[in-house]
């Protein structure tokens, strides 16, 4: 089954909002990892968040982790309408050395201009 | 240009037949990965390789195989035994420490049996 789990399964927003996307995991992770997809095309990884870490920021992009909860999540402020495409969260096991990634199943975001 | 390429794009294939996809990456990247994507899923991991000459299974590895005969390539041959093959196929891969990096994704291959 899969580690994560990804809350909601879609969101759509007006341009200029903030959108907030969440992950939990059920087993103990050495990392947590954000990528985003557009339609038909590969990930673009966007942040990494260790299990020692509880918050990380790139740009407009904001990633907490509670690893008490075992979640995470993801907030993109003032959204364009660029910023339309599915989003997935994904582990690292913490007993992996291998960097395999366990995947949720996504988080579809319309940005709408 | 840095990356991953992957071909072909788009991939037909007849019952019964093995295909070929393949994936390489100029990063000098010691990992790869293969993973499947069926629509409005994530990714499943189906062969990964962290050195030249060496791969394990993933979580979804039956009917299909893999090589690593060298640093940049990792091509997956999608068997006749995969039941349901059609999916959208993704190639990554990773630097030393694995466990700490990120992954660099290809743009995929989306195969279709016809």
């Amino acid at each position: 089954s899969q580690q994560g789990e990804e809350d909601p399964q879609a969101l759509s927003i007006q341009e200029g909002e903030n959108a907030t996307m969440n992950c939990s995991y059920k087993t103990s992770i050495n990392n947590l990892q954000w990528y985003r997809q557009n339609s038909g095309r590969g990930l673009v990884h966007l942040i990494l968040i260790r299990s020692n870490e509880r918050e990380k920021h790139s740009g407009r992009l904001r990633v907490t982790l509670d690893t008490s909860k075992k979640s995470s999540s993801l907030l993109i402020t003032a959204s364009r309408a660029a910023d339309t495409a599915s989003y997935f969260c994904a582990t690292v096991l913490g007993s992996s050395n291998t960097g395999k990634l366990i995947f949720g199943q996504g988080t579809t975001l319309q940005v709408k201009p | 240009d840095g990356g991953i390429t992957q071909s072909p794009k788009y991939l037909f294939r007849k019952e019964g037949q093995n295909v070929t996809l393949s994936c390489e990456q100029n990063l000098n990247h010691d990992a790869m990965y293969w993973y499947r994507q069926d629509p409005g899923q994530g990714l499943r991991l189906i062969y990964y390789s962290q050195i030249v000459n060496d791969f394990q299974k993933g979580d979804i590895a039956e009917g299909y195989s893999v090589s690593r005969e060298k640093k940049e390539s990792f091509p997956l041959t999608v068997t006749s035994a995969q039941k349901n093959p059609t999916a959208f196929y993704l190639c990554a891969s990773s630097m030393y420490p694995l466990e700490y990096n990120e992954q660099f994704f290809g743009p995929g291959t989306r195969l279709t049996v016809l």
